[in-house]
C-alpha cells in the first residue's frame, strides 16, 4: 500500500521569506501523480500544485514550486515570497495512475506566516 | 473554487439520531468521494463512486452508507449517530480520467 509521510507537523515563516515543506512517499508503481493541497482554517481544501511522475521537470505555479526527486521518492513544496494568506494546513497527496484514482494523504503540515 | 457544495456546514446532534450529509456538484463529474478528517486533521477515504449506481467502501471502515442515484448528488447517511462519529466530512469529485480531485467546504459533525 502507498504511504505518504510529512515529517514536519508545524512550520513557520516570516512574511516575504521562503519556506520548504517536506513530503516523502512509498510506492512500487512507476506511473502516479503527486499533489499539494492547502486547507485554510475553516475553509475549502484547494489544489496548490500537481506533478506527474513521468515528467522530470518540476512543476511551478507562480510562487509555489516543487522539488520532485523520483528516485528518492521525495516531493517537497517551496513557497517563495510568503504571504499572510499562505497560512494554512498543507497536505501532500499521492494518486496512483490506476483507474481508481484514490488519494492517499499525508498527515499535513501547519504553516504559520509571521508578519 | 470548485462548484461542489456540502450541507449542512455544521451539525450538532444527539446520539441515536439519523443524519444525512449532502454533497452536490455542478461540474458533471462522474467520480465522487467522501473523506473523514479527524481532529488531528488526517484524511481518510471512507466511500467513493465511479458513477450512478456505483458505490465502494474506502480505506477506512465506516458505519455510514452512501448512494449515487444521480450524477451530481452523493449523500452520506448515518443511521444512528454516535459520539465516535464526531469529525469533519469532506466530499470531493473528479472528472473521467483526469487526476485532480476538487473538494467541497466540508461538514463539521458533532455528536453529543
Amino acid at each position: 500500500a502507498q504511504t505518504v509521510t510529512q515529517s514536519q507537523p508545524e512550520m513557520s515563516v516570516q512574511e516575504a521569506e521562503t519556506v520548504t515543506l517536506s513530503c516523502t512517499y512509498d510506492t512500487s508503481e512507476s506511473d502516479y501523480y503527486l499533489f499539494w493541497y492547502k486547507q485554510p482554517p475553516s475553509r475549502q481544501m484547494i489544489l496548490v500544485i500537481r506533478q506527474e511522475a513521468y515528467k522530470q521537470q518540476n512543476a511551478t505555479e507562480n510562487r509555489f514550486s516543487v522539488n520532485f526527486q523520483k528516485a528518492a521518492k521525495s516531493f517537497s513544496l517551496k513557497i517563495s515570497d510568503s504571504q499572510l494568506g499562505d497560512a494554512a494546513m498543507y497536505f501532500c497527496a499521492y494518486n496512483s495512475g490506476g483507474s481508481n484514482y484514490k488519494l492517499t494523504f499525508g498527515k499535513g503540515t501547519l504553516l504559520t506566516v509571521n508578519p | 473554487e470548485a462548484d461542489i457544495y456540502q450541507t449542512p456546514r455544521y451539525l450538532v446532534i444527539g446520539t441515536g439520531k439519523k443524519i444525512t450529509l449532502e454533497c452536490s456538484q455542478t461540474m458533471g463529474h462522474d467520480k465522487m468521494y467522501w473523506y473523514q478528517q479527524d481532529p488531528g486533521m488526517e484524511l481518510h477515504l471512507i466511500h467513493y463512486s465511479y458513477g450512478v449506481n456505483s458505490t465502494e467502501k474506502g480505506d477506512l471502515s465506516s458505519e455510514s452508507t452512501v448512494s449515487r442515484i444521480r450524477t451530481e448528488h452523493f449523500p452520506l447517511t448515518l443511521e444512528s449517530a454516535r459520539p465516535s462519529h464526531t469529525s469533519q466530512y469532506l466530499c470531493a469529485s473528479r472528472l473521467g480520467n483526469t487526476d485532480t480531485q476538487y473538494f467541497g467546504p466540508g461538514t463539521r459533525l458533532t455528536v453529543l
